[in-house]
C-alpha cells in the first residue's frame, strides 16, 4: 500500500511568488490534514479536509493560503504571495474516517528569499 | 498558545540504557495521546499511543505512561538501540469528546544513542 506522497520534496521561491503543494493521501483515507514546521519548533495543525469538505481550517495563518480537495481525493495548499515567514516545512497526513493514527508524508520543504 | 510541550530539547543515552522522554499538556479535553518518531527528511511515523482511560500502554521496547492529574506522559525505550536516534514527537488530541482528531504536537526531542 503506497503511503502518503508529497509534492515536490523541496521548493525554493522569492518573495511574492506563489508556491502549491501537492498531497495525495493513503487511497481510502477520508481524512486529510496539513501541518506545517517552523524553524524546528512544533509542528503546528493548518487544516484538516473530511473527504472533499473542509472540516476545520482555524489553524491557516491567513489569506494568502488556500487549500483544496478535488473530489475527496488529492489535495493543493497554494500560498500566493508567499512571504519569507512561510519558510518552513509542509506535512500532510491523512488517516481513515474514525482513525486516530494519522500517517504522514515526508514533508515539502519551502523556503522563502 | 502552545499546548504540549518537551521541555528538553535533546537527550543523548548510551546504547543498551533506558531512554525516557516526557511531554506535558495543558489543555483538560485532550484524551488520546500519540508519539511520532521522525528521521531527517522523512515524515513523522507513528509510534505508540495511549487513551486517558489507561496510565500505561506497552510495545515491546516501547511504553508510554499517562498521569493525567499531573497532565504528564512519558515514554520509555528499553533498552535503546542506534536505530532510535531521531526526533520523538509527543501530540495530543480530544478527538472521543469533540470528534476531533487534529494533533497538537511538542516541538520534540532528539534522541542520540551512543554506541
Amino acid at each position: 500500500e503506497a503511503g502518503v506522497t508529497q509534492f515536490p520534496s523541496h521548493s525554493v521561491i522569492e518573495k511574492g511568488q506563489t508556491v502549491t503543494l501537492r498531497c495525495d493521501p493513503i487511497s481510502g483515507h477520508d481524512n486529510l490534514y496539513w501541518y506545517r514546521r517552523v524553524m524546528g519548533k512544533e509542528i503546528k495543525f493548518l487544516l484538516h479536509f473530511v473527504k472533499e469538505s473542509k472540516q476545520d481550517e482555524s489553524g491557516m495563518p491567513n489569506n494568502r493560503f488556500l487549500a483544496e480537495r478535488t473530489g475527496g481525493t488529492y489535495s493543493t495548499l497554494k500560498v500566493q504571495p508567499a512571504e519569507l515567514e512561510d519558510s518552513g516545512v509542509y506535512f500532510c497526513a491523512s488517516s481513515h474516517r474514525w482513525g486516530t493514527e494519522a500517517f504522514f508524508g515526508q514533508g515539502t520543504r519551502l523556503t522563502v528569499v | 498558545d502552545q499546548q504540549v510541550k518537551q521541555n528538553s530539547p535533546s537527550l543523548s543515552v548510551q546504547e543498551g540504557r533506558i531512554s525516557i522522554l516526557n511531554c506535558d499538556y495543558t489543555n483538560s479535553m485532550f484524551d488520546y495521546f500519540l508519539w511520532y518518531k521522525k528521521y531527517p527528511a522523512e515524515g513523522p511515523t507513528f509510534l505508540i499511543s495511549i487513551s486517558s482511560i489507561k496510565d500505561k500502554n506497552e510495545d515491546g521496547r516501547f511504553t508510554v505512561f499517562l498521569n493525567k492529574s499531573a497532565k504528564h506522559l512519558s515514554l520509555h525505550i528499553v533498552p535503546s538501540q542506534p536505530g532510535d536516534s531521531a526526533v520523538y514527537f509527543c501530540a495530543a488530541s480530544p478527538h472521543s469528546r469533540s470528534n476531533d482528531y487534529k494533533l497538537s504536537f511538542g516541538a520534540g526531542t532528539t534522541v542520540t544513542v551512543r554506541a
